[in-house]
C-alpha cells in the first residue's frame, strides 16, 4: 500500500533557526497537508497544497508540493519556542496517509 | 465556523469495561467523520470512517467498533477494553469531497 516516509523523525535546533523537514514517498499524491501537533491537543491544519510545483505560505511556514507529485517540503523560518511541537505530513492519493511525525525542539 | 468536540477528555478505565468516546461537530451538515488512534509512537492509525449515517468503515479489525446515529455525531465503543485499546483518540471531519481533515482535542485513554 501507500506510504509516506517523513524526516527527519526530531530536530532540536536554537531559537531564530530555520527548519526544514519532508515527506516522500513512491506513489504519487493529488494533495498534501501539513499539520502540527501541540503535546495533548489534536493536529492543527497549516498548510494545504493541491498542484504539483505549487509554493504556498502562512506566515514563517512555507511548504511545497514537489514537482514529481510524491514528494513536499515544509520550512520554518526564525524557529521560536511556540513552534515546539510534532508536525505532520498527510498525502491524498486514493485515502489520506499521514506521515509518522517531525518532532520539534527549540532551545531559548 | 465549524467546531469539534471530544468528550472525555481523560478517560481511565479498567481491563475488562466497557467504552464510549463521543465526538460532535457543529456548524456543517453531511460532514465525513474519522476515528484515529494515536500511540506513544506518534503515528496516527485510522479506525473507522463514516460518510453518513448509520455508514461505516473499519480499517483495521480489532477491539472497537464505531456508530454514527445522527448526522454529525460519531461514537467509538468497546464491549471489553484491553491494555492495548490506550492511546489518545482523535475524532476528524471533512467536508464533502474534500481531503483537509479538521481534528478534534482528542480523548486521553488509559486502559489499567
Amino acid at each position: 500500500g501507500q506510504q509516506l516516509n517523513q524526516s527527519p523523525q526530531s530536530m532540536f535546533i536554537q531559537e531564530g533557526e530555520d527548519v526544514s523537514m519532508n515527506c516522500t514517498s513512491s506513489s504519487i499524491f493529488n494533495t498534501w497537508l501539513w499539520y502540527k501537533q501541540d503535546p495533548g491537543e489534536g493536529p492543527v491544519l497549516l498548510i494545504a497544497l493541491y498542484k504539483a510545483g505549487e509554493l504556498t505560505s502562512n506566515g514563517r511556514l512555507t511548504a511545497q508540493f514537489g514537482i514529481t507529485r510524491k514528494d513536499s517540503f515544509l520550512n520554518i523560518s526564525a524557529s521560536i519556542p511556540s513552534d515546539v511541537g510534532i508536525y505532520f505530513c498527510a498525502g491524498q492519493g486514493g485515502k489520506l496517509i499521514f506521515g509518522q511525525g517531525t518532532e520539534l525542539s527549540v532551545k531559548p | 465556523s465549524q467546531t469539534i468536540h471530544q468528550w472525555p477528555a481523560t478517560l481511565v478505565q479498567p481491563v475488562g469495561s466497557p467504552l464510549s468516546l463521543e465526538c460532535t461537530v457543529e456548524g456543517t451538515s453531511n460532514p465525513n467523520l474519522y476515528w484515529y488512534r494515536q500511540a506513544a509512537g506518534r503515528g496516527l492509525q485510522l479506525l473507522f470512517y463514516s460518510v453518513g449515517i448509520g455508514q461505516i468503515s473499519s480499517e483495521v479489525p480489532q477491539n472497537l467498533s464505531a456508530s454514527r446515529p445522527q448526522d454529525r455525531q460519531f461514537i467509538l465503543s468497546s464491549k471489553k477494553l484491553l491494555l492495548s485499546d490506550s492511546g489518545f483518540y482523535l475524532c476528524a471531519w471533512t467536508r464533502d469531497s474534500s481531503y483537509e481533515q479538521y481534528f478534534g482535542p482528542g480523548t486521553r485513554l488509559t486502559v489499567t
